[in-house]
């Protein structure tokens, strides 16, 4: 049973305009959710992550939205550069996702952007 | 250089055959984590480490050992490898526990089963 699940496999936009991943949880014990960034051949690097406490984060052309009563975030880019074309994992956490005491990031399957020139 | 790095980059082995795959870190990361990334299931976490000498399993710990006798070092080992076992593995670190410091993964370990 999937805990954080991303539907959307890819996404096209066009250069300079914004980009908008979505990303949803069922576990309410989540308290932390983060955004990872793949290309290909490389190790995940991280983006960017919002606390449960939030429900906005913003780091430059990056802003995370969360919508705790939908089970619900969201990753904006903007403007979206060809540069950002990757796979984007979103990623979730909460104490003693295994073990009882570690906590653990449990990822989404992942949606690959794609930013035309 | 500091970082996290992963050996080998590349692995072909076959049915039965031991292979360890290596992960090294230099930043002194207490956390240490072995995923591994296959098409339609995104990262699932293997085993996992809060210190020297403590080891957990994660979701998918069948057919995987893993020892952390130094901090910074953390092998994960098939013991007897299996076609199902062929993925792409990462490693990875933080200081804090998970959510609250970000993970800092290696580039891969691309392991093929034949």
């Amino acid at each position: 049973d999937q805990q954080v699940k991303q539907n959307s496999p890819s996404l096209s936009v066009q250069e300079g305009r914004i980009s908008i991943l979505n990303c949803d949880y069922t576990n309410s014990m989540f308290d932390y959710f983060l955004w990872y960034k793949k290309y290909p051949a490389e190790g995940p690097t991280f983006l960017i992550s919002i606390s449960s406490i939030k429900d906005k984060n913003e780091d430059g052309r990056f802003t995370v939205f969360l919508n705790k009563s939908a089970k619900h975030l969201s990753l904006h880019i903007v403007p979206s550069q060809p540069g950002d074309s990757a796979v984007y994992f979103c990623a979730a956490s909460s104490p003693g996702t295994y073990g009882g005491s570690q906590g653990n990031l449990i990822f989404g399957k992942g949606t690959k952007l794609s930013v035309k020139p | 250089d500091a970082g996290i790095t992963q050996s080998p980059r590349y692995k072909i082995t076959e049915t039965g055959r031991q292979v360890t795959l290596m992960c090294h870190q230099t930043w002194s990361h207490s956390y240490m984590f072995w995923y591994r990334q296959d098409l339609g299931h995104g990262l699932r976490l293997i085993y996992y480490s809060a210190a020297a000498d403590i080891t957990d399993k994660g979701e998918v710990p069948d057919g995987y050992v893993v020892s952390r006798s130094k901090t910074e070092n953390f092998p994960l080992t098939l013991e007897s490898a299996t076609r199902s076992q062929t993925s792409v593995y990462f490693c990875a670190s933080s200081e804090l526990r998970t959510g609250t410091s970000p993970l800092h993964f290696g580039n891969g370990t691309r392991l093929t089963v034949t």
